[in-house]
């Protein structure tokens, strides 16, 4: 089934550092979201992609939709110690649009 | 202000008990969602409902039921034949059960622990 593999799986950065996060797929992704979960609680949206070679920011974010279709990236620049969480790339299945599919995240701590 | 209500925040149950978790939304959003997650790995479906009245099985349902009487109302019931129910919970919403824009507003979570 579609799958979608992120990298790193964790990140341990000194604040001010950038920070660049990736997700694949061996399956085409006509959207690409990404999500940050602070520690216990639930994901919230940050930057959702529409279309190949998208290239979309939110203030320090950064994210760009592959031409392939088979990838995504996400920058973050300057981190902050508030950047700290897990950040989730997800995609719609082809099988439904109802349905999402998650990456197994990847979670980020800044060293102040 | 608008969002989704989950509760408990914190459970805990002995082996072979039912335990329902609440999820209610005052978004007006005509699909809910719930999702699994466990440690290092991505958020697994285990039942969505696109209207009232209805609802489907996710990826990982079995052992789990849903109903879905009110549009803001989807509570889950994790039975006694999930075999390892202890994992984090967590409740969805979207406008569309198409997901157009693909964004999903969740819950805070409910964590439950089985002793």
């Amino acid at each position: 089934g579609q799958q979608l593999n992120q990298s790193p799986q964790s990140m341990f950065i000194q604040e001010g550092e950038d920070v660049s996060m990736n997700c694949t797929s061996s399956s085409i992704f006509n959207t690409w979201l990404w999500y940050k979960q602070d520690p216990g609680e639930g994901p919230v949206l940050l930057i959702a992609l529409y279309k190949a070679g998208e290239l979309t920011s939110n203030g320090r974010l950064t994210a760009q939709f592959g031409i392939t279709r088979k990838d995504s990236f996400l920058n973050i620049s300057a981190s902050i110690p508030s950047d700290v969480g897990i950040y989730f790339c997800a995609g719609p299945r082809m099988d439904s649009s109802y349905k999402l599919i998650f990456g197994s995240g990847t979670r980020l701590l800044v060293r102040p | 202000d608008g969002g989704i209500t989950q509760s408990p925040k914190y459970l805990f149950r002995k082996e072979g008990q039912n335990v329902t978790l609440s999820c209610e939304q005052n978004l007006n959003h005509d699909a809910m969602y719930w999702y699994r997650q466990d440690p290092g790995q991505g958020l697994r479906l285990i039942y969505y409902s696109q209207i009232v009245n209805d609802f489907q099985k996710g990826d990982i349902a079995e052992g789990y039921s849903v109903s879905r009487e009110k549009k803001e109302s989807f509570p889950l019931t994790v039975t006694s034949a999930q075999k390892n129910p202890t994992a984090f919970y967590l409740c969805a919403s979207s406008i569309y059960g198409g997901l157009v824009t693909g964004e999903l507003f969740f819950g805070e979570g409910s964590r439950l622990t089985v002793l």
